[in-house]
């Protein structure tokens, strides 16, 4: 257990269907963010958010919609996605990301999406 | 942020010490060398963190040159469990939202 728990572990779903990823994190961060892993590429960063506030917006198109109602959840909403979406989607929170100092993350297991 | 280049790959035999380099030539004085290892289609695990002084914890050592313009990471005994992809990463708390931004990192393979 990493303290911060993602589910689902993996999700299907269809190009017009509409899901959720969901991240809790017990570890009294309140920095929480969204990275995507595609095949054999290296992890982009999605979405930041500190103290439920978004800090970060990394030109991510507007079929994933993240939401932090507290410091302690994030959800990613998906919707009308695309083959090309299917990816490893990665949950990680750390102390603040606004803070001095190092910035040390604590990563989920993720969430396997296919879309078909 | 600095960028850092890493080997693709490496090979290390069981038992002994796997030595992994990071060429961050153009790192600020402010910018942090962190490390994380991803074990395949897992969540990346953070291993250790510095910025000036060498740094040693429970898992690995980090070696920081006098310039700051290389590590090396190492793992003093390596088990076949090592087997990961290796991030080396550099930012700065006081740039750039101190982001971390993920390269492609190296493949480590520990081989009985």
């Amino acid at each position: 257990e990493t303290g911060v728990t993602q589910t689902p572990r993996h999700l299907v779903m269809g190009m017009t269907n509409k899901k959720s990823l969901k991240c809790e994190q017990h570890l009294g961060h309140n920095a929480m963010y969204w990275y995507k892993q595609s095949a054999k590429k290296p992890l982009e960063l999605m979405f930041v958010y500190n103290f439920k506030e978004q800090t970060e917006n990394n030109s991510v198109p507007s079929r994933f919609s993240p939401e932090c109602p507290n410091s302690s959840h994030l959800f990613l909403h998906l919707h009308t996605l695309q083959p090309e979406d299917s990816a490893l989607y990665l949950c990680a929170s750390s102390q603040s990301q606004l803070a001095s100092g190092a910035n040390v993350l604590t990563f989920g297991a993720g969430s396997r999406l296919t879309v078909l | 942020d600095a960028k850092t280049t890493q080997p693709t790959s490496m090979d290390c035999a069981e038992g002994r010490a796997a030595n992994l380099p990071c060429n961050h030539s153009t790192i600020s004085g402010n910018e942090y060398v962190y490390w994380y290892r991803q074990i395949h289609s897992q969540g990346p695990q953070y291993i250790i963190h510095g910025l000036k002084n060498n740094e040693t914890n429970e898992m690995a050592s980090l070696i920081i040159t006098e310039d700051r313009k290389s590590s090396t990471l190492i793992l003093p005994h390596a088990t076949l469990r090592d087997t990961a992809v290796y991030y080396c990463i550099v930012s700065d708390p006081n740039n750039a939202g101190n982001m971390l931004t993920f390269g492609g990192g190296t493949r480590l393979m520990v081989k009985p």
